[in-house]
């Protein structure tokens, strides 16, 4: 099962939004509401911000949102800030007791 | 506050098998629907979904590293474990982390481990 594809690299101004995209080429992100996006600061483990396609965990802020349109999932992060500038992953279940990750996405606020 | 801990070896032949432990503090590990995943990181690259562990023993893996991993899991001590035969390609940051509903979305996180693999 190969990488979920995202752009190589996001930027936007701070106040600014930035959407990040994430395409499956085979059944998941389309057939199944489980994609999830991570943030990783440099050094850090990943931190979940986005779970069942659109859902927030408690504590992150709502500027974070996900949806979803046919095989391509996305996060946009709106009022960019400072400490916005990280590495984001999406990930999907993909069938048959697999998940895969996103090629990854690193977002720069100018 | 759930806490996970990776614990193992910084430096591993190659074909010789890793083998990584995962301490859970802060909640017992048969709690509920959780399950338990490994995933990794290559410098300088992404994640990659390893394998998830159920406290009965139940557990899901990679297609792509199937042949070469087994996960097991220690109620008694709240621990779960990795054992990966390896090869240089292997070299990787190590997560464990909790699923907490079998959904792929990984809510507690390790610190990490690195292992570099030798030839």
């Amino acid at each position: 099962q190969s990488a979920l594809t995202q752009p190589p690299s996001a930027s936007g101004s701070p106040g600014h939004s930035v959407t990040i995209s994430c395409t499956g080429s085979s059944s998941g992100i389309d057939n199944f509401n489980y994609v999830s996006w991570y943030q990783q600061h440099p050094g850090k483990a990943p931190k979940l911000i986005i779970y069942e396609v659109i859902k927030r965990p408690s504590g992150v802020p709502d500027r974070f949102s996900g949806s979803r349109s046919g095989n391509t999932a996305s996060l946009t992060v709106s009022g960019l800030q400072a400490e916005d500038e990280a590495d984001y992953y999406c990930s999907s279940y993909v069938g048959r007791n697999n998940y895969v990750f996103g090629s990854g996405t690193k977002v720069t606020v100018l | 506050q759930l806490q996970l801990q990776e614990s193992g070896p910084g430096l591993v032949r190659s074909s010789e098998t890793l083998s990584l432990t995962c301490s859970v503090s802060g909640g017992p590990i048969s709690r509920s629907s959780y399950y338990w995943g490994w995933i990794r990181q290559p410098p300088g690259k992404g994640l990659e979904w390893i394998g998830s562990i159920y406290q009965s023993g139940t557990s899901y893996l990679n297609p792509s590293l199937r042949s070469r991993v087994t996960l097991s899991v220690d109620t008694s001590r709240n621990q779960f474990s990795l054992h990966l035969t390896v090869t240089a390609a292997d070299t990787a940051v190590y997560y464990c982390a909790r699923d907490a509903d079998n959904s792929g979305s990984f809510d507690y996180w390790g610190q990490g481990a690195l292992v570099a693999v030798s030839s």
